[in-house]
């Protein structure tokens, strides 16, 4: 079982719509979660991160953990077209901090 | 912000020969380096961590002879390449973890990446 597991995708989803993206993680002793976004040939940039079991917003990302479940979402609320990316799911390793990956997802926003 | 300035962003070598990429925190004392690796159509791969002044720790299945990590200061850590071969062509990134002024915390910080080609 990989640690992080997420829908390699695409998901197309039409502009305006509702973007969700699903990630789960295998250590159950994980406290911190994180949301990538990567454009091709480019680095990661950090959408959010969140700690606590519950949803998270930040504009029109919002972020829900269950810790329970060990599964993390992102949802994107009126996507766009810039907003066609790889999202990358990360879990901080409780030993030693180091941020492990999920496979990413492909989003792609038709207009 | 935190900003890690990572070079080259691309490099073309030949076969056999050892390749040189820099991250420097510019901003902030980067404690602890993690080095990644990136497929083309795929995730970022960790391969080793680093702290200042330590000896680099490797993932399982990563040559630590071939990957040369040195992180001799809290501002500048090196990835070598030695005796590249074109399975190595990767893009590559840096992410640096550390605290700044006033002991601000910064989380993960990500360089722009490496592109390497080997030829």
């Amino acid at each position: 079982q990989k640690e992080v597991e997420q829908n390699s995708g695409p998901l197309s989803v039409p502009e305006g719509a509702i973007a969700s993206l699903n990630c789960t993680y295998s250590d159950r002793g994980s406290q911190s979660f994180f949301w990538y976004r990567q454009y091709s040939g480019k680095s990661p940039e950090l959408i959010m991160s969140i700690y606590s079991n519950g949803d998270k917003e930040d504009g029109r990302f919002t972020a829900q953990l269950n810790k329970a479940s060990q599964y993390v979402s992102l949802l994107i609320r009126d996507s766009q077209p810039s907003d066609s990316a790889t999202y990358l799911c990360a879990v901080k390793r409780n030993q030693g901090g180091k941020l492990i990956f999920g496979q990413g997802t492909e989003l792609s926003v038709k207009p | 912000g935190a900003v890690v300035s990572q070079h080259p962003s691309w490099v073309i070598c030949k076969s056999g020969t050892s390749v040189k990429i820099e991250c420097r925190s510019l901003d902030f004392q980067a404690t602890t380096m993690f080095w990644y690796r990136q497929f083309p159509k795929q995730s970022l791969m960790l391969m080793a961590t680093s702290n200042e002044g330590s000896k680099a720790t490797y993932e399982q299945g990563v040559e630590k002879d071939k990957f040369l990590i040195n992180h001799a200061s809290l501002t500048l850590s090196t990835l070598t390449v030695t005796s590249a071969h074109p399975e190595d062509s990767s893009f590559y990134i840096c992410s640096a973890y550390g605290a700044g002024g006033g002991g601000a915390s910064y989380g993960y910080t990500f360089g722009s990446g490496t592109r390497l080609t080997v030829v």
